[in-house]
């Protein structure tokens, strides 16, 4: 297996202007992560989705983030309108929930830099 | 917001000393886990700790966890330069996977 798949690995936006990352998790997996990481604030949990359904958003930190996943293997995070604050590490994980005692298995990341 | 917090923030030592890393947390979990990060990379899981248990070993891992202190320790023995990474606890509770700011782990030669 691949493993979890981030792309693109590096992304250079201009501030407000749109930017869209995306995810494929490791085959099989239901469950699916998506973090922010900056020195500042460490790792941050954006949001999950089980099953293709987000469960939990609440990390989202204001309306300009939205997150989608229309299938089992495929997810996106958008950012509109982006802003030099956005500048982060953005990890996508994908687990298998049976039960809770399960490992994540993280992605290598997409590095934005808005500037 | 973060649930673990990792001590210390920072650790630098001798290859073959061991190495001890503290997590502490705040709300009940049903799991602990440990993840390394090597600069510029994603996150790879170490080990996975129950509620239940109160001590687990991987290799050169051993993991202990104290519900009733909300606290967990990892310790690295005989260590080596390969280990120099930031090491992450992270719970599973109510809310998955929340990850603490890490320890920067650097193992001299």
């Amino acid at each position: 297996d691949a493993g979890v798949i981030q792309s693109p690995r590096h992304e250079v936006t201009e501030m407000g202007q749109e930017v869209t990352l995306r995810c494929k998790p490791i085959s099989g997996h239901n469950s699916l992560f998506w973090y922010r990481q900056t020195m500042m604030r460490g790792l941050e949990l954006l949001i999950y989705f089980n099953n293709n359904v987000p469960i939990d958003d609440s990390g989202m930190p204001e309306d300009r983030f939205s997150a989608k996943m229309p299938n089992a293997s495929f997810s996106t995070l958008k950012i509109q309108p982006s802003e030099p604050r956005d500048s982060a590490v953005y990890f996508c994980a994908s687990s298998l929930q049976e039960g809770v005692n399960t490992e994540a298995f993280f992605g290598q990341g997409t590095r934005l830099t808005v500037v | 917001s973060q649930q673990g917090e990792e001590d210390p923030q920072a650790l630098s030592i001798q290859e073959g000393e061991n190495a001890t890393m503290n997590c502490s947390y705040k709300t009940s979990i049903n799991n602990l886990q440990w993840y390394r990060q090597n600069s510029g990379r994603g996150l790879v899981h170490l080990i996975l700790i129950r509620s239940n248990e109160r001590e687990k070993h991987s290799g050169r891992l051993r993991v202990t966890l104290d519900t009733s202190k909300k606290s967990s320790s990892l310790l690295i023995t005989a260590s080596r330069a390969a280990d120099t990474a930031s090491y992450f606890c992270a719970t599973m509770g109510n809310t998955p996977l929340v990850f603490g700011k890490g320890t920067r782990l650097s193992v001299i030669a």
